[in-house]
């Protein structure tokens, strides 16, 4: 069956400090990947996703940027954290398919604050 | 452009009573239609979906939906609530391909004892 991972759990940065979180899945190949952030318990916001290595597209123009340098692997970074960075930080994976339609499947979550 | 919409931000609802909730959705073709259950702290799980077929959709933790084209509606349903159903439910669409799902600003389920 398939999994993911996502670490760490819980991050608190200083402002200005970089970031770096990563997802992995295991028991599928070539997944889609992505990468959303929910503020204030509520709406999901999509920042990337990503269909293969190297294929990285950005929902939303910011100091964050996505990598995938591996098929299972997804990574959120950032030079400089800055305040409005803080949330819960999802990490999710899908294979399209006639039965699956794109299910999508997350991570635990990471709390990121930006202090 | 395909898009969701949860148009209750908060439904309460007593402990074994029948719970609904809305969601109704847009798009150019035929839709593929999901339902997602997160609790504090938590991921979001995934509950049900709708493909195609039958439009009654049953799912996890006997949670229900049913497809309505003519009211591009997805209701999500129980018929009898427990307390630990608390917590936040989004509703997400997908038109056609390889494209991200589309989620709706989630819906908060209270249930009192």
């Amino acid at each position: 069956s398939q999994t993911i991972h996502q670490w760490p759990a819980t991050l608190v940065q200083p402002v200005g400090s970089p970031l770096s979180l990563e997802c992995t899945v295991e028991g599928t190949s070539n997944p889609n990947l992505y990468w959303y952030r929910q503020a204030a318990g509520r709406g999901l916001q999509l920042l990337f996703y990503s269909v293969g290595i190297g294929q990285i597209s950005s929902e939303v123009p910011q100091n964050l940027s996505a990598s995938r340098p591996q098929d299972r692997q997804f990574i959120l970074s950032s030079k400089k954290l800055l305040l409005s960075d803080s949330g819960f930080y999802l990490c999710a994976w899908s294979v399209l398919g006639r039965s699956t339609g794109n299910t999508i499947y997350f991570g635990e979550g990471s709390w990121l604050t930006v202090v | 452009a395909q898009s969701v919409a949860q148009p209750e931000d908060q439904v309460n609802v007593a402990e074994g009573n029948p719970l609904t909730v809305k969601c109704t959705y847009s798009v150019s073709g035929n839709p593929y239609l999901f339902w997602y259950v997160q609790y504090p702290n938590r991921g979001l799980q995934f509950l049900l979906k709708y493909i195609t077929g039958d439009n009654l959709v049953k799912g996890s933790y006997g949670f229900e939906a049913e497809f309505n084209k003519s009211q591009t509606s997805f209701h999500l349903k129980k018929p009898s609530a427990l307390v630990s159903d608390s917590a936040l439910y989004f509703c997400a669409v997908l038109n056609s391909g390889n494209t991200p799902l589309v989620f709706g600003k989630g819906t908060r389920l209270s249930v009192i004892a």
